[in-house]
């Protein structure tokens, strides 16, 4: 089985300072990990990924992810926030265990960055 | 590249009726799918296919149907509309999950039905 967790409804910033989103997950296999952003009125766009290899990877936009194995966690970051960072922003697992075609979505988190 | 498409954007139901909401992409992808978003809710699976022919359930596929009868093309079909399915649709797209293709989806830019 697969899943992931999303733990906080609302992520507040103030532009400028450092943002910080959290994911854990669980799987059965190894997981490939996802991060996607959703704009008001819009579909989902996909930032980054982690299948294998450095734990830190980059994606658009400046944000960043780091894939934790023992903590099961993947939680994304960026130095510093934008107000065009606003948005909702999911993370998502594939188990690679054989069978699995269909990924794992969190609830979400809303990212509000005050100007 | 139109990438992933979905029609109509916007759409009001009465309870009972029934419509199709379309889905194509352009990008030769294997596996589509189906969510429903709802606010705070997520993303729940709907229906997904991994190749023309071939579709299944997902979690809330109740009051749904599909069929993929060409790669791109992927229409979800409400049948005697109720009230509980007024949301945002989204269709998405992915390669298929085999050696180096890791699965990212590609979203169209969603479908807003309201059944009254």
């Amino acid at each position: 089985a697969q899943s992931v967790a999303q733990p906080e409804d609302q992520v507040n910033v103030a532009e400028g300072n450092p943002l910080t989103v959290k994911c854990t997950y669980s799987v059965s296999g190894n997981p490939y990990l996802f991060w996607y952003v959703q704009y008001p009125n819009r579909g989902l766009q996909f930032l980054l990924k982690y299948i294998t290899g450095d734990n830190l990877v980059k994606g658009s936009y400046g944000f960043e992810a780091e894939f934790n194995k023992s903590q099961t966690s993947f939680h994304l970051k960026k130095p510093s926030a934008l107000v065009s960072d606003s948005a909702l922003y999911f993370c998502a697992v594939r188990d690679t265990q054989y069978g699995n075609n269909r990924p794992a979505f969190g609830k979400g988190n809303q990212v509000v960055v005050i100007p | 590249n139109a990438g992933v498409t979905q029609t109509p954007k916007f759409r009001i139901l009465k309870i009972g009726q029934s419509m199709t909401l379309q889905c194509t992409q352009d990008m030769n992808h294997n596996y589509m799918y189906w969510y429903r978003q709802d606010p705070g809710m997520g993303l729940k699976l709907i229906y997904y296919s991994v190749g023309a022919g071939i579709t299944d359930k997902g979690e809330v596929p109740n009051g749904y149907n599909v069929s993929r009868s060409t790669t791109e093309d992927f229409p979800l079909r409400l049948e005697l509309a109720a009230p509980s399915q007024t949301s945002v649709y989204f269709c998405a797209s992915s390669y298929s999950w085999t050696g180096a293709n890791t699965g990212e989806l590609f979203f169209g830019e969603g479908s807003r039905l309201t059944v009254l």
